[in-house]
């Protein structure tokens, strides 16, 4: 069963370039969520998606940032126009549907690396 | 506002001993947390969690602590070992939602 898989995991953009970050969730998984960490911070919330759905997106830039889980194919991340501030770790993760089927743990992926030159 | 706040932002502990890690938090609707590990380049992964009904949890070398009236819990992993050096993130959740907090985390150091 394979994990969280994200691509790409480091991108190089130039300022006002446009990032697109893929999540393919684990098998089974119908949530996902994005996280930001930037350097020497901890992790902070971006967005929770179902599929075809954005159900929290409180923690989403109301700029240039925008996310969408399709109802095939991977969910993406989508940073329009970058600045040097948006270097950062991006971290997707999923969950099943069900907390109350398992531990209620959010699995990660390894995280896509964006630097913005 | 940091609803979920780690204030030691690294500790050292000895091979053998105990490491304590810390995480304090306000919103008294968090009713499940969670404690991950997150290695260098790597994505966090999944330690071990406690619901508000529960003030303990253990899990081998780790166990978590719940103190719902002062709104704090903390990691407990004995015997501390060098494989265990990371950063710990405890992160917290209320029923119903599914927007998972994080702390800034805590980065462990066991020395050999």
């Amino acid at each position: 069963n394979a994990g969280v898989m994200q691509n790409p995991r480091h991108l190089v953009r130039r300022r006002g370039q446009e990032a697109r970050l893929r999540c393919s969730p684990m098998k089974g998984h119908s949530h996902v969520y994005w996280y930001r960490q930037l350097p020497e911070e901890g992790l902070k919330f971006m967005v929770y998606l179902q599929k075809e759905n954005i159900i929290d997106e409180s923690g989403m830039p109301k700029e240039r940032f925008s996310a969408e889980f399709p109802k095939e194919g991977p969910s993406i991340l989508r940073i329009q126009q970058v600045v040097r501030g948006d270097s950062a770790a991006y971290f997707c993760a999923s969950s099943p549907p069900s907390r109350a089927a398992n531990t209620g743990e959010l699995f990660f992926g390894e995280g896509s690396r964006l630097t913005v030159l | 506002d940091q609803q979920v706040k780690q204030n030691s932002p690294s500790l050292s502990v000895q091979e053998g001993r105990i490491s304590i890690l810390n995480c304090d938090y306000t919103n008294s609707m968090f009713d499940y947390f969670l404690w991950y590990k997150k290695y260098p380049a790597e994505g966090p992964t999944f330690l071990i969690s406690i619901s508000s009904i529960k003030d303990k949890n253990e899990d081998g070398r780790f166990t978590v602590f719940l103190n719902k009236s002062a709104k704090h819990l903390s990691l407990h992993i004995v015997p501390s070992q060098p494989g265990d050096s990371a950063v710990y993130f405890c992160a917290a959740l209320s029923s119903g939602t599914y927007k998972y907090i994080f702390g800034t985390g805590t980065r462990l150091k066991v020395l050999a």
